[in-house]
């Protein structure tokens, strides 16, 4: 089966720094995206590794090692409207299909 | 640019009416569409992958008869509800993928989502 696994709750201070970890265990990797969901909408894209490192995009950045199963999400100078869902996902087979973990909960406070 | 629109954006319906929603790619073309479910705290469950011109992939445990999915054009894909009925209530969602070659990502852009409630 696939396993894609995420701390449930996180929260933080406006102003601060959060990583939000991922670990993955499928059947094929494309490669690792990483979603932002508010509530009652759809996902919005963030990020996308396909090779090992740290792809930088602003106030995000998005990890990858390949060999550990392993991802993060970094986001830098938090706002309150960064509280949302992250969601991870993997890429899969030719179509490359995603397999979402269940989703961070992130909360921004003052 | 990667614009995906639903509808509708939610809909009531009664138990054992059929419901039909459509996804579309407003400024691309998209060979291949997908569908994905989220109930309420869960995260998304991917359904089905819909090709143009070729029958829809369902994933293992959805049913494709109750699912019914056409993916006539490629900017646009339908999703029909069967017989619903209230454990069919969900965000459905769909998302389609932006071809190779326009862009370096394979990135999948996903629609507004369209809310069932099913009574």
């Amino acid at each position: 089966g696939q396993n894609i696994d995420q701390p449930t709750e996180m929260t933080a201070t406006e102003g601060a720094i959060v990583q939000i970890n991922c670990t993955y265990q499928t059947s094929g990797f494309n490669g690792l995206f990483w979603y932002q969901q508010h509530a009652g909408e759809a996902p919005t894209f963030l990020s996308y590794n396909v090779l090992d490192g740290l792809e930088e995009k602003g106030r995000f950045s998005s990890f990858l090692s390949r060999s550990k199963g392993y991802s993060y999400l970094l986001l830098k100078e938090l706002q309150m409207k960064d509280s949302a869902s992250y969601l991870c996902a993997v890429g899969r087979g030719g179509g490359n299909k995603l397999t979402f973990g269940t989703g961070t909960q992130l909360k921004v406070e003052l | 640019g990667a614009v995906v629109s639903q509808h509708p954006s939610r809909v009531i319906c009664k138990s054992g009416t059929s419901v039909k929603i459509e996804c579309r790619s407003l400024d691309f073309q998209a060979t291949t569409m997908f569908w994905y479910r989220q109930f309420p705290k869960q995260s998304l469950m991917l359904m089905a992958t819909s090709n143009e011109g070729s029958k829809a992939t369902y994933e293992q445990g959805v049913e494709k008869d109750k699912f019914l999915i056409n993916h006539a054009s490629l900017t646009l894909s339908t999703l029909t509800v069967t017989s619903a009925h209230p454990e069919d209530s969900s965000f459905y969602i769909c998302s389609a993928r932006r071809e190779p070659g326009l862009a370096l990502e394979e990135t999948q852009y996903f629609g507004p989502g369209t809310r069932l409630l099913v009574l």
